[in-house]
């Protein structure tokens, strides 16, 4: 089952900041976060494991919550650069593969 | 840089033809993996493979099949292409912790 991501869609000023949150059913193991720009592959950005612990890739951190199933990536400060489609991935107890979300469309604007 | 390169970026086929996708990688990955990416739908692995001649089943494999006899290959094939194939597939490469997308190959199946 996939995993939920909230909001759908979100619209920032260039400086604002903005959470993405991705919600899961089953236990987690882990959740990887990735990026995709207009037009591109998707890219890698970072790796949560059991054990709630928090991460950061310049000025976007995550955060890993096991009690409650969820993830949260923080984007502090943004730029024009960080516009496209954030994708949660979500390894669940006892499985092998990544199911992702259906993505948070963010725009960053001036 | 790893990359992973993706026989076609547009293709175009006919309700009822065999097609072939095929994807390759550089950097001597294990794990090779297919997904097909709809508008609100998100990323939706179909296939996916650990080693030569290994093959898992994803969330959505019905009307597909791969095929791995090289390690750096990873092919997919549509034995009868029908017009809700039509999508955008992704293939990728790489650790359990991160994977690398190739560029992706738009299918339109008329």
């Amino acid at each position: 089952q996939q995993p939920v991501q909230s909001p759908q869609a979100v619209i920032l000023r260039e400086g604002e900041d903005a959470v993405i949150n991705c919600s899961s059913s089953k236990a987690l193991y882990s959740v990887h976060w990735y990026r995709q720009k207009h037009g591109e592959a998707p890219v890698f950005l970072m790796i949560l494991l059991k054990g709630g612990e928090q991460k950061g890739h310049d000025k976007i951190s995550a955060s890993f919550n096991e009690k409650k199933q969820q993830s949260s990536l923080y984007l502090t400060a943004s730029q024009l650069s960080y516009s496209g489609t954030y994708f949660c991935g979500t390894v669940t107890g006892g499985g092998n593969k990544l199911t992702f979300g259906t993505g948070t469309q963010l725009k960053v604007e001036l | 840089d790893v990359k992973v390169t993706q026989s076609s970026r547009y293709l175009v086929k006919r309700t009822g033809e065999k097609v072939f996708l095929e994807c390759v990688q550089d950097m001597d990955h294990e794990n090779m993996f297919w997904y097909r990416q709809d508008p609100g739908l998100g990323l939706r692995l179909i296939y996916f493979s650990y080693d030569v001649k290994m093959k898992e089943k994803g969330d959505i494999p019905e009307g597909y099949s791969v095929s791995r006899e090289k390690k750096e290959r990873f092919s997919l094939i549509l034995e009868s292409a029908s017009t809700n194939q039509t999508s955008m597939y992704l293939c990728a490469s790489g650790r359990f912790n991160e994977q690398f997308f190739g560029p992706g190959t738009r299918l339109t199946v008329l």
